[in-house]
């Protein structure tokens, strides 16, 4: 099947500083993508659809001055999460939609983030 | 908000079957039930989708109930492997849009 991949995998970074996480599709091209947070035994929380070439759409709630999202080329999204608080420390997890009749969307692996 | 609604927990003996079952009451007549599962620390991985008739695959049953207000995920031969939480999700045709996930049945399997 298709393949998402995340970097870093896993990240510490001090309060106050930024942090970019990067979702690849590997084999397929994906305009769209979603990028997701998980806390501590809770559910996925959608944050954001990341479009390329446009964009991306805040879900309510999300901070789209904070959590910054560019998706410059059809296999790449980029999060930036900005001046970073030990409360943005989470699970970020993004996914793509597959290509070719495909009904399913295919998650990357997770990045976890610690601010300290 | 998500449109279903999944008991918090379960468990299953290894080899035997494991019946997960998911309300969505308020579905549309478009909108079809997916499931999903993540396995700890990891992403979602999908398992199976439906519209209204019954679906197999390698990895999974999901028996839809005629009005499409429930359905049942089957997992033939749990293993330990299947230990995981199981998210249903209701959701449109396409997969481009966007999947709003429910607080999921966290199914542990034991031997």
């Amino acid at each position: 099947g298709a393949v998402v991949s995340q970097h870093p995998s896993w990240v510490i970074c001090k309060s106050g500083t930024s942090v970019k996480i990067e979702c690849r599709s590997l084999d397929f091209q994906a305009t769209t993508m979603f990028w997701y947070r998980q806390f501590p035994k809770q559910s996925l929380m959608l944050m954001a659809t990341s479009n390329e070439g446009s964009k991306a759409t805040y879900e309510q709630g999300v901070e789209k001055d904070k959590f910054l999202i560019n998706h410059a080329s059809l296999t790449l999204s980029t999060l930036t999460v900005t001046s970073a608080h030990p409360e943005d420390s989470s699970f970020y997890i993004c996914s793509a939609p597959g290509q070719g009749g495909s009904y399913e969307q295919y998650f990357g692996p997770g990045t976890r983030l610690t601010v300290t | 908000d998500a449109k279903t609604t999944q008991p918090t927990s379960m468990d299953c003996a290894e080899g035997r079957a494991a019946n997960l079952p998911c309300n969505h009451s308020t579905i549309s007549g478009n909108e079809y039930v997916y499931w999903y599962r993540q396995i700890h620390s990891q992403g979602p991985q999908y398992i199976i989708h439906g519209l209204k008739n019954n679906e197999t695959n390698e990895m999974a049953s999901l028996i839809i109930t005629e009005d499409r207000k429930s359905s049942t995920l089957i997992l033939p031969h749990a293993t330990l492997r299947d230990t995981a939480v199981y998210y249903c999700i209701v959701g449109a045709s396409y997969n481009t849009d966007k999947l709003i996930f429910g607080t999921g049945t966290r199914l542990q399997v034991f031997p």
